[in-house]
């Protein structure tokens, strides 16, 4: 149980296009996800929370104008990259907490994107 | 602000060895540990955790102890496997509840045959 799917799991896209990549939880349902980044060989950094019918929080240094993000329900939240740069280029990685009391977070796979 | 040292890697050792990954944090309070592992081509699973000082986590063989003197929580494991070759991250959560969390950069364990 506790399942975590990220599409797609990789990407390219183009300079100044924008790109949705979708984090779902599939059998339970996550009041709250994140959204993590991950450079090579370096830590995973929080990027944003986000909790299901709210607007996201960003953490601090993150453009929510460029990475837009979307709770829309108890089992998807989705992040867009908006007028994609290669230095956007990076590995996404989505997790979630589900409805009970012990926070645990459930990681999705990550999404490899590539800015050419 | 918040964040976590581990030994970098790769760290590559024979099947049967003992293994230390050695983690360190920085934090306000008393935050929660974890270690995650993550296998190629998989997201990060929860290895073990501890919530308190003292506590020691554990699970399929892996230990570690939450030491709030030495603000550490090194990762050990008796005798290593193959399939334990996979990349591991210690991790703090600061605030206790529904809060993201700060990871270190991740230790590659190899482990040969």
């Amino acid at each position: 149980g506790a399942v975590v799917s990220q599409h797609p799991s990789w990407v390219i896209c183009k300079s100044g296009t924008s790109v949705k990549i979708e984090c779902r939880s599939l059998d339970f349902q996550a009041t709250t996800m994140f959204w993590y980044r991950q450079f090579p060989k370096q830590s995973l950094m929080l990027m944003a929370t986000s909790n299901e019918g709210s607007k996201a929080t960003y953490e601090q240094g993150v453009e929510k104008d460029k990475f837009l993000i979307n709770h829309a329900s108890l089992t998807l939240s989705t992040l867009t990259v908006t007028s994609a740069h290669p230095e956007d280029s990076s590995f996404y990685i989505c997790s979630a907490i589900g409805t009970g009391a012990s926070y645990e977070q459930y990681f999705g796979p990550g999404t490899r994107l590539t800015v050419t | 602000g918040n964040s976590v040292t581990q030994m970098e890697g790769p760290v590559t050792l024979s099947e049967e060895a003992f293994l230390t990954i050695n983690c360190t944090y920085t934090a306000t309070g008393y935050p929660s540990l974890f270690w995650y592992v993550q296998y190629p081509g998989e997201g990060l699973q929860l290895l073990l955790k501890a919530t308190k000082a003292d506590d020691k986590g554990s699970n399929k063989g892996f230990e570690a102890t939450y030491r709030k003197e030495t603000t550490s929580f090194h990762l050990e494991k008796g005798s290593v496997q193959v399939s334990d070759s996979a990349v591991y991250f210690c991790a703090l959560n600061a605030g206790g509840g529904a809060d993201g969390l700060t990871f270190g950069k991740g230790t590659h364990l190899i482990i040969q045959p």
